[in-house]
């Protein structure tokens, strides 16, 4: 079973939906989840950061954790066809390694 | 925001030479760098983490002789694939952790094409 799981999609949506993308993990001795947006043939950014199990929003993005049920989403609100990209979740512990989902492609259309 | 700086960004070399990747922190010491590696429409496989001053740590299946790694300052580290071929042909991508704050950041990532 891999450390964490991801739905590599791809997966499309219209312009205005609301988009969520999922990760479940194995380890619980994971603490911090982050989220990363990767256009094609660039580096990965940091999208959000999270501690905690509940809710960051940030604008039109909104980051979840559960730690009980392991499991990570990240929902895009009013989607816009810039936000097409490649989304890959990231955990780690401590100054550990990060490890990544395989990351989901989306794709807003107009 | 943190700025890491990865050059080049695009090499193609010819099967047997080596090539070199830098990877800078512009405005932050880089206590910890990773090196990944990403095949076309897959995640980032972590290839090597490398601590300033001290011999870069390989995961399982990366040949340490194959890719160099060198982090001689708390700015830049470099990866070298020596004796290219073919099948090392990727997309390279550093990240430079903050050691002051903790926050990890990515380069823009190196398309290596090997003829």
């Amino acid at each position: 079973q891999k450390e964490v799981e991801q739905d590599p999609g791809p997966l499309s949506v219209p312009e205005g939906a609301i988009v969520s993308l999922n990760c479940t993990y194995s380890n619980s001795a994971f603490q911090y989840f982050m989220w990363y947006r990767q256009y094609s043939r660039k580096g990965p950014e940091l999208l959000m950061y999270t501690y905690s199990s509940g809710n960051k929003e940030d604008g039109r993005f909104t980051a979840q954790v559960d730690k009980s049920s392991k499991y990570i989403s990240l929902f895009i609100r009013d989607s816009q066809p810039s936000d097409s990209a490649t989304y890959l979740c990231a955990m780690g512990q401590g100054a550990q390694k990060l490890v990544f989902g395989q990351g989901t492609r989306l794709t807003i259309y107009p | 925001g943190a700025v890491v700086s990865q050059h080049p960004s695009r090499v193609i070399c010819k099967s047997g030479t080596s090539v070199k990747i830098e990877c800078r922190s512009l405005d932050f010491q880089a206590t910890t760098m990773f090196w990944y590696r990403q095949f076309p429409k897959k995640s980032l496989m972590l290839m090597a983490t490398s601590n300033e001053g001290s011999k870069a740590t390989y995961e399982q299946g990366v040949e340490k002789d194959k890719f160099l790694i060198n982090h001689a300052s708390l700015t830049l580290s470099t990866l070298t694939v020596t004796s290219a071929h073919p099948e090392d042909s990727s997309f390279y991508i550093c990240s430079a952790r903050d050691g002051l704050t903790g926050e990890l950041f990515f380069g823009e990532g190196s398309r290596l094409t090997v003829l």
